[in-house]
């Protein structure tokens, strides 16, 4: 089955301790994304990709990182330095930038221990 | 700066009623308007795209209206179903740029 596969689907981080969120893709996709989503919140920008070996921070990059070695792989690392990191992380994937709607994975929810 | 607001108080409606959810967006130029829905705990799934041209689209029990003057799109669900209870969310974008999304409204359809 194609589609976007995000693990682990729950995920704890300690003080000071960076946690890296996995997100692949086997629908062929150019452009992928990730988003955080905190509760009663919409879905907030983070990273995306465009093609691999390139990326572009989002409204909120600050405190991750993320790399696109390879076209289905897109992994986030939530780093010591994102002070509040608990949240629903959402990976998404399109055939590109512009027009085309967004495929989402299932989500990681990550808490602080 | 940049807004995409829908209605943060969660729509109860009856079964067989039509469900009307409001997006309003500023400081936007977008070539298109996307809805999506959002079960809790899951990623959120497309339902339709309606381009500025487009002044309506339909899918099945759903339509869609997009007007660039007013900056606001408008999402119907006719025949509402209890399975249409749900998180719908507006998204848009200015061209070439990632999807920004709306907080989302909380649909609940009772029998």
């Amino acid at each position: 089955d194609g589609g976007i596969t995000q693990s682990p689907k729950y995920l704890f981080r300690k003080e000071g301790q960076n946690v890296t969120l996995s997100c692949e893709q086997n629908l062929n996709h150019d452009a992928m994304y990730w988003y955080r989503q905190d509760p009663g919140q919409g879905l907030r920008l983070i990273y995306y990709s465009q093609i691999v070996n390139d990326f572009q921070k989002g409204d909120i990059a600050e405190g991750y990182s993320v790399s696109r070695e390879k076209k289905e792989s897109f992994p986030l690392t939530v780093t010591s330095a994102q002070k509040n990191p608990t949240a629903f992380y959402l990976c998404a994937s399109s055939t590109g930038t512009g027009d085309e709607k967004l495929f989402f994975g299932s989500g990681t929810q990550l808490s602080v221990l | 700066s940049q807004k995409i607001e829908q209605n943060s108080e969660a729509l109860n409606i009856q079964e067989g009623k039509t469900a009307t959810l409001t997006c309003n967006y500023t400081n936007y130029s977008p070539a298109y308007l996307q809805w999506y829905r959002q079960d809790p705990g899951r990623g959120p799934v497309f339902l339709l795209l309606i381009r500025e041209n487009e002044k309506e689209k339909r899918k099945e029990r759903l339509k869609v209206t997009f007007d660039t003057t007013l900056k606001q799109s408008l999402f119907h669900i006719t025949a509402s179903q209890p399975a249409d209870s749900a998180t719908y969310l507006c998204a848009l974008s200015n061209s070439g740029y990632a999807l920004n999304f709306g907080k989302g409204t909380s649909l609940l359809v009772t029998p």
